[in-house]
Formats: C-alpha cells, sequence, structure tokens
C-alpha cells in the first residue's frame, strides 16, 4: 500500500554502474505495473511498465522485472548516468473495474544518486 | 496529443487563507482525474479521484476538497489552510483507469 508517513530508502551508484531498484507491491490482484522517475520540484514521469501477464520488459537502458510469485517488482537501469538521479517510484493498478477506478498504489519510493 | 496543466506552480499562504488549486486536461475527453499529495521526502499519497464531472471521491478525511466543474478540469479546494496542509500537491489524468498516470508539474504550497 502506500507507504506515506516512511523516510526514502537511498541508492548511491558510480556514473557507468548499473542500478537495481526493487518495489514490493501490495496486491496480487494487481494486473499493471509502472516505474516514474521524480526530479526534484517536478511531477512523476513515466519510465516503463509492465502488464502481469509478462516478466520482463525492456526499454532504452532500463528493463523492468516481475516476480508475481513473491510480489516483487524491479528497475534495472544500464550505464547509469548523472541526469538518471532522482526519486523513483513503482506502482501498481487493480484495474478500470469495480471501485478501482484505475486507481495507482504507489510504492514508497527510492532516492537514487549517481556520483560521476 | 493530450496535456496536463497545473497551477500555479508555487503558492506562499497564511494560515486560515483559503486554497484554490486548478488542473486542466487537454485533447482527451472524460478522463479519469486525481488529485495527490506528497510531503518532502515522502511518497504519494492519493487525495481525491474523479471519473466524471461531478463525481469526486475522497480517499483521506481531511481538511480539503475536490471539485470538477467541467468535464476537463478539476480544483482542490480548502476553506481555510492549516500548517500541515504544507506540500506539494499533483494532479494526474488517465484515459480509463486501465494504464498509468500522466502527471502535472505540480504545486508547491507553503502554508506559513
Amino acid at each position: 500500500g502506500e507507504s506515506v508517513g516512511l523516510h526514502l530508502p537511498t541508492l548511491s551508484v558510480q556514473e557507468g554502474d548499473n542500478s537495481i531498484i526493487n518495489c514490493a507491491y501490495s496486491n496480487s490482484a494487481s494486473d499493471y505495473f509502472i516505474w516514474y522517475k521524480q526530479e526534484s520540484g517536478k511531477g512523476p514521469q513515466f519510465i516503463i511498465d509492465i502488464r502481469s501477464n509478462m516478466d520482463k520488459r525492456q526499454g532504452q537502458r532500463v528493463t523492468v522485472l516481475l516476480n508475481k510469485t513473491v510480489k516483487h517488482l524491479s528497475l534495472q537501469i544500464a550505464a547509469t548516468q548523472p541526469g538518471d538521479s532522482a526519486v523513483y517510484f513503482c506502482a501498481e493498478n487493480l484495474g478500470a473495474g469495480g471501485t478501482s477506478y484505475g486507481k495507482l498504489t504507489f510504492g514508497q519510493g527510492t532516492i537514487l544518486t549517481v556520483h560521476p | 496529443s493530450q496535456t496536463i496543466h497545473q497551477w500555479p506552480a508555487t503558492l506562499v499562504q497564511p494560515v486560515g487563507s483559503p486554497l484554490s488549486l486548478e488542473c486542466t486536461v487537454e485533447g482527451t475527453s472524460n478522463p479519469n482525474l486525481y488529485w495527490y499529495r506528497q510531503a518532502a521526502g515522502r511518497g504519494l499519497q492519493l487525495l481525491f479521484y474523479s471519473v466524471g464531472i461531478g463525481q469526486i471521491s475522497s480517499e483521506v478525511p481531511q481538511n480539503l476538497s475536490a471539485s470538477r466543474p467541467q468535464d476537463r478540469q478539476f480544483i482542490l479546494s480548502s476553506k481555510k489552510l492549516l500548517l500541515s496542509d504544507s506540500g506539494f500537491y499533483l494532479c494526474a489524468w488517465s484515459p480509463d483507469g486501465t494504464y498509468g498516470y500522466t502527471f502535472g508539474s505540480g504545486t508547491r504550497l507553503t502554508v506559513v
């Protein structure tokens, strides 16, 4: 569920390293998952998404892995750059039906700092 | 293409004053609309969502209210601000709730 009251965990890496950001989601019925990147003072931006019928999806320098057995989501960033420094949030969508109305439930977020 | 506008970008208001934040979406019809709040260094808290004109659902009881007077307009209001209302307010939209959101640029509210 939403971790509104918690301070965010941090991950520090060197430029050029690969980064892995992990997220545990709460509802086994969720069928759609998203990673967002939020830079300081800005709204979250979409990075990559994955549906529950997949376990891996790749984008440009990013890969999302989904393990439904343990309700775990990860974001891998290859060759991390200083511009990747931001807060990263995972989110799960329970779907548009019923009373969910497509509400996203966000993970607590991870602060990624990339050192030159 | 669809765009979302949110204003103002920053706002400093005294305790007890009213609040009105506005969000509009262009290039789509009947979007799902959402208001989130983010405290400094914290995650995203869903405040309100709307699936149609005049339809507002509140997630967290508090000092705020929301309205949707037009299809693509979503307003967040308060009659009397509290210090605890300070935060970063984000509006978001989704075409039909089956995918993710597109967020606005946010409003930084400081209540003094």
